[in-house]
């Protein structure tokens, strides 16, 4: 079973530019969720979609936005890019909503902002 | 509000015993989870402990939660080099199934 696949695994934009970050889940696998990683700021929540609805969101701007779609295949878009945005994105998969349902961490999509 | 704590390194000998600690704030937490990152990968989930235990055991990991003062340990037993990784627990606020809380994560180093 191939696991969580994210594109592209690394990405170098502009102050300004706009970014897509692609995260293919486990095939049957409904919900995927986005988490940003800095060395600050360390692991905080994005947003949780499930059956292509948005469940949770994470306490970020509204410059950073996701979708999902039929296929459980989900985006996240961020505009407008800072310096500060510079991260490594990495998004989960799960069967379900059920805390006991395990995340699967895809490698991530390394973002770095110049 | 929520925040949960570790302490940043941890050096042990091959063949030790090594144990990662967390503090977390929320009450209503009702899972707990340990992750494994390793360089240039994702995280990978080790074990969890619903907050109505106090123990979990799991091979060579054990799980220890203290729900009184809000403190969680990972034991990993005869710890090898290939368990050289940073370590993030996380908790789970009851109602958002989802949205994990991580500790910023320790550094366990192996030595031979």
């Amino acid at each position: 079973k191939a696991g969580v696949t994210q594109t592209p695994r690394y990405l170098i934009k502009t102050r300004g530019q706009q970014v897509t970050l692609s995260c293919s889940p486990i095939s049957g696998h409904r919900s995927v969720s986005w988490y940003q990683q800095t060395p600050g700021q360390g692991l905080q929540f994005l947003f949780e979609y499930f059956s292509e609805t948005q469940r949770n969101k994470g306490n970020f701007p509204g410059r950073f936005s996701g979708r999902q779609f039929s296929n459980s295949r989900s985006e996240m878009n961020v505009s407008t890019l800072e310096l500060g945005d510079s991260a490594l994105y990495l998004c989960a998969s799960s069967g379900g909503r059920q805390p006991t349902d395990t995340q699967y961490f895809g490698p991530g999509t390394r973002l770095t902002v110049l | 509000g929520e925040d949960v704590e570790q302490s940043l390194f941890l050096s042990v000998r091959e063949g030790d015993s090594s144990v990662i600690n967390c503090t977390y704030t929320d009450s209503s937490s009702t899972y707990l989870y340990w992750y494994k990152q390793e360089p240039g990968a994702g995280l990978q989930l080790l074990t969890y402990i619903f907050s109505n235990m106090d123990m979990k055991q799991d091979q060579r990991l054990t799980v220890l939660l203290n729900k009184k003062d809000k403190h969680l340990s990972l034991r990993i037993a005869d710890t090898q080099t290939g368990d050289s990784a940073i370590y993030f627990c996380a908790e789970c606020p009851s109602g958002s199934a989802r949205q994990l809380t991580f500790g910023s994560g320790t550094q366990l180093t192996v030595l031979p």
